[in-house]
């Protein structure tokens, strides 16, 4: 079992709707991520949070929202995405500190998202 | 091994054969290597990992070999078993001298393993 828990596990939605993302986890890191991946592709980054402040954005579109209320949970908030935002949408996390960021990331199972 | 293109490479063996994984990276800034497993419906899972200090750790069962000379990593799996099909991918960090990761996955490689 990953200790990076991710909600929900499936997702379906319409063009217009609005619809939030969750990850959490409890072993203290204070890095956390958001990955996007599609079929047979590798994961691509998102977001990066770091001590809970957005430090990274991949110029993703505004559809997409991040954001980080406290150290342990992660949203991803979305609105009016189009057929091809339909992914994998993985969180990770990482212990933050010393120089290079040399700490493995740590993977939920993610959340399939499909747009209708 | 892994590289860009349409289609991911694929490598079949035996149960109990050893397998190789190769990897080519891109930036010779980055400084830091991860090794990921992901089985269908699973996030990647983390196998092991190597600073570009070393040139060679080892873990239970897998090895990770790093050569910056020609930017290539490679992974190692020892007696492999069917479960250890699945898509892995290398990872190369470069965060640029910040305290968390940035990383960059490769194309993956499908490992089936044949009982």
């Amino acid at each position: 079992d990953t200790e990076v828990t991710q909600t929900p596990k499936h997702l379906v939605m319409g063009m217009t709707n609005k619809k939030s993302l969750k990850c959490e986890q409890h072993m203290g890191h204070r890095a956390m991520y958001w990955y996007k991946q599609k079929a047979k592709k590798p994961p691509e980054l998102m977001f990066v949070y770091s001590y809970e402040k957005l430090s990274i954005n991949e110029s993703v579109p505004s559809r997409f929202s991040p954001e980080c209320p406290n150290s342990s949970l992660l949203n991803l908030h979305l609105h009016a995405l189009q057929p091809e935002d339909s992914a994998l949408y993985l969180c990770a996390s990482s212990q933050d500190g010393g120089v290079g960021g040399n700490q493995p990331q740590h993977f939920g199972d993610g959340t399939r998202l499909s747009i209708l | 091994g892994e590289s860009v293109g349409l289609h991911l490479p694929t490598l079949s063996v035996q149960e109990g054969d050893n397998s190789i994984i190769n990897c080519a990276y891109s930036n010779s800034a980055s400084d830091y290597f991860i090794w990921y497993k992901q089985e269908s419906g699973k996030g990647p899972q983390f196998i092991i990992d190597i600073r570009s200090n070393m040139d060679k750790r080892q873990g239970q069962r897998v090895t990770v070999l790093l050569n910056k000379t020609v930017k290539h990593l490679s992974l190692q799996i020892a007696a492999t078993q069917p479960g250890d099909s699945a898509v892995y991918f290398c990872a190369e960090n470069n965060a640029g001298g910040t305290s968390y990761g940035k990383l960059t996955f490769g194309q993956g490689t499908i490992l089936t393993v044949h009982p």
